[in-house]
């Protein structure tokens, strides 16, 4: 298995603009995690899934984040407005359904809105 | 909220030397991993431990899990400039995982 696949690697793009990040988890792999990281606040979870059910959002910083994961295969992470404040770098997480399970992160999207 | 604490948070040492880094949470984790991240990567999991009391050992690495299972220490030994990196712990409950703060080591050769 190739792994956690994250695109784009990098994104730069202008204050108002919709972004949206792409991931495909490891095959098999029943939750699916987004995370956001920053030198000031670390690793965050913004949101995680479980067989495609949005389970825990409340890290979502605000209504212009959203996420979907139509399908075991695909989850994508939009950010309309983007901000300034938004510049970070992305993942995405997947691992098998049970406790004490490694977390298989993506190489992540580096955001940059200027 | 972060529930788990790094410290330090930074830590710049000589090829040779010994450290330890420690996680600490008010919270009781049902399970706690730490992981390393290297730069333009995502972070990859090292060791999970899960029995109150715990001792793992990887190679120079050593991961001892707190009694009460809210906190963890990771020491290595010897460092080498290979052990750079970020060491984040992550604290299980559940299916989601909840990261420390992390701890930015630089070994210099």
């Amino acid at each position: 298995d190739a792994g956690v696949i994250q695109s784009p690697r990098h994104e730069v793009t202008e204050m108002g603009q919709e972004v949206t990040l792409r991931c495909k988890p490891i095959s098999g792999h029943n939750s699916l995690f987004w995370y956001r990281q920053t030198m000031m606040r670390g690793l965050e979870l913004l949101i995680y899934f479980n067989n495609n059910v949005p389970i825990d959002d409340s890290g979502m910083p605000e209504d212009r984040f959203s996420a979907k994961m139509p399908n075991a295969s695909f989850s994508t992470l939009k950010i309309q407005p983007s901000e300034p404040r938004d510049s970070a770098v992305y993942f995405c997480a997947s691992t098998q359904t049970g406790g004490h399970t490694e977390a298989f992160f993506g190489q992540g999207t580096r955001l940059t809105v200027v | 909220t972060q529930l788990l604490e790094q410290s330090p948070q930074f830590l710049s040492i000589q090829e040779g030397e010994n450290l330890t880094v420690y996680c600490n949470s008010s919270s009781v984790f049902s399970s706690l991993q730490w992981y390393r991240q290297e730069p333009g990567e995502g972070p990859v999991l090292l060791v999970t431990v899960v029995t109150g009391g715990e001792v793992k050992k990887l190679k120079r690495l050593t991961f001892q899990f707190g009694d009460a299972r809210k906190d963890s220490s990771l020491h290595i030994t010897a460092a080498q400039p290979g052990d750079t990196g970020l060491y984040l712990c992550a604290g299980g409950g559940g299916n989601q995982f909840y990261f420390g703060t992390g701890t930015s080591l630089t070994v210099i050769p």
